[in-house]
């Protein structure tokens, strides 16, 4: 199962957006829209903050935005804020293959 | 309030088996779709396995595919994980979580994960 592809880092001032890039083929990101993000703090568990692309389970800000264009998905967080500062994983459903995750991307508040 | 509590992770050998367990609280567990989900040190997650409410069925990742054996027992609102032929790089902490409820294609609640290492 290759993961898909994700900077390993990004950062963003407090105030401001960062937009983080998955990268996949469409035999996943592209074919599906099954695209999850999870926020994930050292040591803790992951926690869902968007699913189907660009929806938000209840109780996630709505700076917490999803995209997808092609075989790309994106997810923005804007007006960052000191919690924000956390490891960022996607993931999409990948037919035969079942569920792939993207490599990660740890994401710092300056 | 819905809870996991993975247990069962341990030190083993190469080519030993582990059994883990997954504790369910707070929700209906027999109507909910269930995943492993690991996580190697200082690497990414990776899936492992789905299975579905009634156990009939179930689809594997690559990684593990004829290694593992994933039971519920809802009765006990119980999630199993039976590892094994267990290799070094099966070193991960594994957690247990939801799936597809309420979220389509996402993993909503999770555990705090059990720790699997396997070392000579």
């Amino acid at each position: 199962q290759s993961a898909l592809t994700q900077p390993p880092s990004a950062s963003g001032s407090l105030g401001q957006s960062v937009t983080i890039s998955c990268t996949g083929t469409s035999s996943d990101v592209g074919g599906y829209n099954y695209v999850s993000w999870y926020q994930q703090h050292p040591g803790k568990a992951p926690k869902l903050i968007i699913y189907e692309v660009n929806k938000r389970p209840s109780g996630v800000p709505e700076r917490f935005s999803g995209a997808k264009s092609g075989n790309t998905a994106s997810l923005t967080v804007s007006g960052l804020q000191a919690e924000d500062e956390a490891d960022y994983y996607c993931s999409s459903y990948a037919g035969g293959r079942g569920y792939v995750f993207g490599t990660g991307t740890e994401v710092t508040v300056l | 309030e819905a809870q996991l509590v993975e247990s069962g992770g341990g030190l083993v050998q190469p080519g030993e088996s582990l059994r883990l367990s997954c504790a369910a609280s707070g929700f209906t567990f027999s109507t909910y779709w269930m995943t492993w989900v690991r996580q190697g040190p200082g690497k990414g997650l990776e899936w492992v396995v789905n299975i579905s409410p009634d156990e009939s069925e179930k689809y594997f990742g690559d990684s593990m595919r004829g290694r593992v054996i994933v039971s519920r027992d809802n009765t006990k609102n119980s999630l199993f994980l039976q590892m094994n032929s267990l290799r070094v790089e099966d070193t991960a902490l594994y957690y247990c979580a939801t799936f597809w409820s309420p979220y389509k294609g996402a993993f909503h609640i999770w555990g705090r994960g059990t720790m699997v290492t396997v070392s000579s």
